[in-house]
């Protein structure tokens, strides 16, 4: 079975640009959890969707956003980009309620 | 506030011996704990899990113990081997309507270095 894949790897961006990042989980996992990870604050969880719905949201600006679609692929977007949201982007998939599964993550650089 | 805490930034260990990570969690309402295993430029990889009904659960050389009175847990490493390098996160998860267990709470890791 394949695993959770995140595209672009790699992504440089300026400030005030937005980006959109992609996610497909794995096969048959509707859940999908989105990570930022930065060196001071760590893992911090943004949101979950499950079956196209937001299930559950992280204490993040409203600059970030989310969706996810009928085949349970799932994009982030995050708008007006600032230095601080320099980080890894990890991207989870799970059945709902057991360990989730995660990708490689995307490196965003803002400059 | 953090909920879930390692306060060992680094833990180094002869490979043979055993290894424990701790994990202290302030939340009362988490009711299953993760550990995940991650390696520079990858994602975290999940190694064991544990129910707040349990007090231990055990998978090869991994055994986690979750001590609820004192909102502590613990991942035993018996044999530690080199590839074990890497970081290590806690995860704790909150009880939830539907009982999602999509919004993680990650400590910030413990380094373990195994050394030959």
């Amino acid at each position: 079975k394949a695993g959770v894949t995140q595209t672009p790897r790699y992504l440089i961006k300026t400030r005030g640009q937005q980006v959109t990042l992609s996610c497909s989980p794995i096969s048959g996992h509707r859940s999908v959890s989105w990570y930022q990870q930065t060196p001071g604050q760590g893992l911090q969880f943004l949101f979950e969707y499950f079956s196209e719905t937001q299930r559950n949201k992280g204490n993040f600006p409203g600059r970030f956003s989310g969706r996810q679609f009928s085949n349970s692929r799932s994009e982030m977007n995050v708008s007006t980009l600032e230095l601080g949201d320099s980080a890894l982007y990890l991207c989870a998939s799970s059945l709902g309620r057991d360990e989730q599964f995660f990708g490689p993550g995307t490196r965003l650089t803002v400059l | 506030d953090q909920q879930v805490k390692q306060n060992s930034p680094s833990l180094s260990v002869q490979e043979g011996r055993i290894s424990i990570l701790n994990c202290d969690y302030t939340n009362s309402m988490f009711d299953y704990f993760l550990w995940y295993k991650k390696y520079p430029a990858e994602g975290p990889t999940f190694l064991i899990s544990i129910s707040s009904i349990k007090d231990k659960n055990e998978d090869g050389r991994f055994t986690v113990f979750l001590n609820k009175s004192a909102k502590h847990l613990s991942l035993h490493i018996v044999p530690s081997q080199p590839g074990d390098s890497a970081v290590y996160f806690c995860a704790a998860s909150p009880m939830n309507y539907g009982g999602s267990q999509g919004n993680l709470i990650f400590g910030k890791g413990t380094k373990l270095s195994v050394k030959p």
